[in-house]
């Protein structure tokens, strides 16, 4: 059964420091990762997708790596913000089956001071 | 604007009165989902679909049904809600089954059952 841990549960930083937050997860054969944003008490946004043939993908401040032979995808944040300030979440994808569920992390919400 | 809505956004009800919560993308995506979010538990999936009339359990579906008439509508129904089906409700879609494509999500839907 796929487990995707994302460690640690909080994180705060001083506005303008560059930062990374971290996903693992225990079976190696997905099709994907994706990262999201969540606001509080608001969607998903999807921020980046990586395919599994796929090392890494950029959007603006953003940039996500994924390893998938170590379990692991790394979100890099450039530059913080106070409007960086939310919950991430990584989610991977199985390989088989057609059903395309998420297995989602718990999250790392991420407070940005100004 | 391509975007998965929910209706309604929020909703406080009593045990027993059956509700529905609407979910609807203009993208014609193939496939549709939904999830819960619980403090602790994370996302899990309680339905899928992987097109018009065919659905399918996910993780969760204990108290929920669903249905899939139209390509675009994907509604959850909870026929005799229940304290703990008190949660965030999100729709999700991908423009075919299986896994490699990007899923978006609705911005939610809290219920409250009391």
């Amino acid at each position: 059964k796929q487990e995707v841990t994302q460690i640690p549960a909080a994180l705060s930083v001083p506005e303008g420091e560059n930062l990374v937050l971290n996903c693992s997860f225990t079976d190696s054969a997905i099709y994907n990762l994706q990262w999201f944003r969540q606001d509080p008490g608001k969607g998903l946004t999807s921020l980046l997708l990586i395919q599994s043939s796929q090392r890494e993908q950029t959007s603006g401040r953003l940039n996500a790596s994924l390893d998938k032979s170590s379990g692991r995808s790394t979100l890099y944040i450039a530059a913080s913000q106070p409007g960086d300030s939310a919950t991430y979440l990584c989610a991977v994808s199985p390989y088989t089956g057609a059903n395309s569920k998420l297995t989602f992390g718990k999250g790392i919400t991420l407070s940005v001071r100004p | 604007e391509a975007q998965v809505t929910q209706n309604p956004r929020y909703l406080i009800t009593v045990t027993g009165k059956k509700l529905t919560v609407t979910c609807s993308q203009n993208m014609n995506h193939e496939y549709m989902s939904w999830y819960r979010q619980d403090p602790g538990l994370g996302l899990r999936q309680i339905y899928y679909s992987m097109n018009v009339e065919v659905t399918d359990k996910g993780d969760v579906p204990e108290g929920y049904k669903v249905s899939r008439k139209e390509k675009r509508n994907f509604p959850l129904i909870l026929e005799s809600p229940s304290p703990n089906q008190t949660s965030l409700y999100f729709c999700a879609s991908s423009l075919v089954p299986y896994s490699y494509n990007e899923q978006f999500f609705g911005p939610g839907t809290r219920l409250t059952v009391l």
